[in-house]
């Protein structure tokens, strides 16, 4: 994988299910992997930066696993909420940061 | 509040017409970027700058210059050499190139007439 790669590029989930999303990366030059939460009409900010294969991150009810060396990370919603609808992007950085086009998730009430 | 901030909110070009894009930051973070969206795309990198007075090309800088003449300050401007400006501009900043967390502004939707 050259590129990063997010999947699926969109989710409609009911009130109260839980949700994960897939980032994938290339698996070499890695330096860190970040998740950020894009809301419509905000601005993109940061949920977790991950550096470590096999780093779990949790904030609230969001959590992310890293795996380097295979190169992909998982964000997980457990009991989604309306106010969890936004665009969840992740960025690779090695050299720089590249970004995936981002999965929006819609969570009806 | 510590912040960047981005104007205009919209701007529209006509055809041939140079418009500078205006980011400004209060976070005395050394580096700061321009991105441009695209729709169904990621992120692309314009252009970025890790110190006043320097600034590096990212993957699709043509058509685009910039400047960083204050720490604060970082304006895109859009030439008339860029032959597809229609997009979403975000500017962002962090502390320095490898401490990456990135904060973005709200971001310039341009348009062309």
């Amino acid at each position: 994988i050259l590129n990063v790669e997010q999947s699926p590029q969109s989710l409609h989930v009911q009130e109260g299910d839980s949700t994960n999303f897939t980032c994938s990366f290339p698996s070499s030059n890695f330096y860190a992997l970040h998740w950020y939460r894009w809301e419509t009409a905000k601005s993109p900010e940061a949920l977790f930066v991950m550096t470590l294969n096999g780093d779990e991150k949790k904030k609230g009810r969001i959590s992310a696993t890293l795996n380097t060396k295979e190169g992909y990370s998982y964000l997980y919603i457990k009991g989604s909420q309306p106010e969890d609808s936004a665009t969840y992007l992740c960025a690779f950085m090695s050299n720089d940061m590249r970004f995936g086009a981002g999965t929006r998730l819609t969570v009806k009430p | 509040d510590g912040g960047i901030t981005q104007s205009p909110k919209y701007l529209f070009r006509k055809e041939g017409q140079n418009v500078t894009l205006s980011c400004e930051q209060n976070l005395n973070h050394d580096a700061m970027y321009w991105y441009r969206q695209d729709p169904g795309q990621g992120l692309r990198l314009i252009y970025y700058s890790q110190i006043v007075n320097d600034f590096q090309k990212g993957d699709i800088a043509e058509g685009y210059s910039v400047s960083r003449e204050k720490k604060e300050s970082f304006p895109l401007t859009v030439t008339s050499a860029q032959k597809n400006p229609t997009a979403f501009y975000l500017c962002a900043s962090s502390i320095s190139p490898r401490q990456g967390t990135q904060y973005f502004g709200p971001g310039t939707r341009l348009l062309v007439l």
